[in-house]
């Protein structure tokens, strides 16, 4: 099993809609939680942070549910410009380091 | 402030060869974190230096190997070049693990070098 697995997508949809990406970790001591945003072919952006009572920003809000140990993001009301790759980072504590391990990611196209 | 930098963009080589590939942090920050992204794969996690020292290090072979100087910047050396080396190489920095000791500080990317084997 990945230690992140996310849906692939992609997911189609039209401008103004509403999407939805999920994301599960399978380690339970998995200590912070990221969404990253990735254009083809650039480099990955920081989204946003994911905290354990959820936080919004702007048109995006993310959520964590650890004894689930699944993190979702929601974007409302698409726009062109979100069409992108979306990653889900966890980062891992062990032996007192960090670790970041990176889903495959979810790919969104919004379109007219 | 100047993000993280990587250089060169693009780099051909053949089967064989060895590449080395160049990476600067945002100033200020000394942890440098190198991942592969191959096509149509998730980001791999290569390597981490914190403050020039090795702390941890991804699932692959030893031909990959890097180091990190006493300005923070750091090189990704890649030996034996194998056609299925071929991908994007992205760095990325933070802080230090000790001014971020609870973890949650996130990791800023430069632009990539795209290794292409032939």
């Amino acid at each position: 099993r990945k230690e992140v697995e996310q849906d692939p997508g992609p997911f189609n949809v039209p401008e103004g809609a509403t999407v939805a990406f999920n994301c599960t970790y399978s380690n339970s001591a998995s200590q912070s939680f990221f969404w990253y945003r990735q254009d083809c072919r650039k480099e990955p952006k920081l989204l946003m942070s994911v905290y354990s009572s959820g936080n919004e920003d702007g048109r995006f809000t993310a959520q964590l549910n650890r004894a689930s140990q699944y993190i979702s993001l929601l974007i409302r009301d698409s726009k062109l410009s979100d069409s992108a790759t979306y990653l889900c980072v966890v980062n891992l504590r062990s032996g007192g380091y960090n670790k970041l391990i990176f889903g495959a990611g979810t790919r969104l196209a919004v379109h007219p | 402030e100047a993000g993280v930098t990587q250089s060169p963009t693009h780099l051909i080589k053949t089967r064989g060869q060895q590449a080395t590939l160049r990476c600067s942090p945002i100033s200020g920050h000394t942890s440098v974190y190198w991942y592969q992204q191959a096509l149509g794969l998730g980001l791999q996690f290569l390597l981490w230096y914190d403050e020039g020292e090795e702390r941890n290090r991804g699932n692959f072979p030893p031909r990959f190997s890097g180091r990190q100087f006493p300005n923070y910047s750091s090189e990704l050396n890649v030996n034996a070049l194998e056609l299925e080396d071929s991908a994007l190489y992205l760095c990325a920095s933070s802080l230090a693990l000790r001014q971020t000791p609870n973890s949650n500080q996130p990791q800023h990317f430069g632009d990539g070098t795209r290794l292409s084997i032939l």
